[in-house]
């Protein structure tokens, strides 16, 4: 069985700060990594995908991610935070050779201060 | 560019009723999947659709039903609502044909209370 560990359900970070969220997973195979942000009231947005290949991953808004196989993680980063940035943030799974279904993370709340 | 469209965006319902969510995948999208959010919890996976055939089956009661038509439009029929089914659910597509597959676009959901 696969299963997603976010390490922090509500992390803080001062604006202008790294932005680090903690993504593990637990898979004999490398699945593919995902990591969605969810602005309140709002739906998942993709920020970055690994499924194959460089295993430093960049997406959109300034956020990356490394997939580190001998580590079992998919860490976000953000070098500098941005008040934009509060959201909750989902790292997700899929299995490959599986079904196309996302196994999600219970999630990190991120908030920016000033 | 067109996004994943869901209807209605917010149902309100009384427990024992019945609800129907649809679900409008982005165009030439042939692969339609459901989750259910709760209050304060993860998406879980429910059910997914390829071509209109069910594809896989996760956590999804069994007085929920789904089913994707001919347009690749699908629809979550829910009855017997309970008030745990009150929740906010996604319905995201993809495209094996496109080399998007491994890429789920997600609507804004739709936001269930069961009163």
């Amino acid at each position: 069985a696969q299963s997603v560990t976010q390490l922090g359900s509500h992390v803080s970070v001062s604006e202008g700060a790294l932005v680090l969220l903690r993504c593990n997973y637990s898979s004999s195979v490398p699945p593919y990594l995902f990591w969605y942000v969810q602005y309140p009231n709002q739906g998942l947005q993709l920020l970055l995908k690994y499924t194959t290949g460089a295993t430093l991953v960049k997406g959109i808004n300034g956020f990356e991610a490394e997939f580190k196989k001998s580590e079992t993680s998919f860490h976000l980063t953000k070098p500098s935070a941005h008040m934009s940035d509060a959201a909750e943030y989902f790292c997700a799974v899929r299995l490959t050779g599986g079904g196309n279904k996302l196994t999600f993370g219970t999630g990190t709340q991120l908030k920016v201060e000033l | 560019a067109a996004g994943v469209i869901q209807s209605p965006r917010h149902l309100i319902k009384e427990k024992r009723e019945t609800a129907t969510l649809k679900c409008y995948p982005i165009p030439r999208h042939d692969t339609v999947y459901w989750y259910q959010q709760g209050p304060g919890q993860d998406p879980q996976f429910l059910i997914s659709f390829y071509e209109k055939m069910q594809s896989d089956k996760g956590s999804i009661p069994d007085r929920f039903s789904a089913q994707q038509f001919s347009d690749y439009h699908s629809e979550l029929n829910m009855s017997s609502l309970e008030l745990g089914d009150s929740a906010l659910y996604f319905c995201a597509s993809s495209s094996r044909s496109s080399g998007t597959y491994n890429e789920q676009f997600f609507g804004p959901g739709t936001r269930l209370t069961v009163l």
